[in-house]
């Protein structure tokens, strides 16, 4: 069965830093890979995707991440963080069709002054 | 610039109650998912489906049933609300391209709901 792993449930770290969020998947076949930002109290905004071509994919707010198929990782990076940057992440995968998404159990980063 | 919206935001309720979580979408997805998060944890899929008269369930076993009788509205009903249905509830949906494609999916700000 496919799994997703977010190998930090909180990740602290102070305003201008950079960040890496990590995030592992487990699957035997095409993966397609996602990350999204949860604020507090709103749904799940899309910051990237990876469905295929290069391995460095660009999103929102100056965040980036790597997909590595060795390694099977997708992990998250940006060179540096705002205070607004503070929120849940989750990684998710979906493999085959019909968009079922698996989901990681999500990091908090928490952005300090 | 939301365009799946979920109502309402915040339902607190008492046990036995029936319940329908309203979701809506104007994009034209022809998928549409509910899923359900605890704080702090991950999100599980509970419902899904692929366009009208189209139900699937999820990978989480939930009490809760859900239709798809018009392309842009999959409520989500509760029969008899439960103290252990407390729960936040997210709706998304998702374009189809074709059977091996993956397209995101869109998220609404989901329903916080507490059953006393």
């Amino acid at each position: 069965a496919q799994s997703v792993t977010q190998l930090d449930s909180q990740v602290p770290v102070f305003e201008e830093a950079p960040v890496e969020l990590r995030c592992n998947y487990s699957s035997s076949v095409s993966v397609y890979l996602f990350w999204y930002v949860q604020y507090p109290n709103q749904g799940l905004q899309l910051l990237l995707k990876y469905l295929s071509g290069s391995t460095l994919v660009k999103g929102i707010n100056g965040f980036e991440a790597e997909f590595n198929k060795s390694q099977t990782s997708f992990h998250l990076r940006k060179p540096s963080v705002h205070i607004s940057d503070t929120a849940e992440y989750f990684c998710a995968a979906a493999s085959g069709g019909y968009n079922k998404l698996i989901f990681g159990a999500g990091t908090r980063l928490a952005v300090h002054p | 610039e939301a365009d799946i919206y979920q109502t309402p935001r915040y339902l607190v309720i008492g046990t036995g109650k029936k319940i329908t979580l309203e979701c809506s979408q104007t994009m034209g997805h022809d998928k549409m998912y509910w899923y359900q998060q605890d704080p702090g944890m991950e999100l599980h899929l509970i419902h899904y489906s692929y366009g009208v008269n189209s139900t699937e369930k999820g990978d989480l076993s939930s009490e809760s049933t859900v239709s798809r009788i018009r392309t842009e509205h999959f409520p989500l009903t509760l029969e008899s609300a439960r103290p252990s249905h407390t729960s936040q509830y997210l709706c998304a949906s998702s374009e189809y391209r074709d059977r091996d494609s993956n397209q995101p999916q869109h998220f609404g700000d989901g329903t916080r709901l507490s059953i006393l």
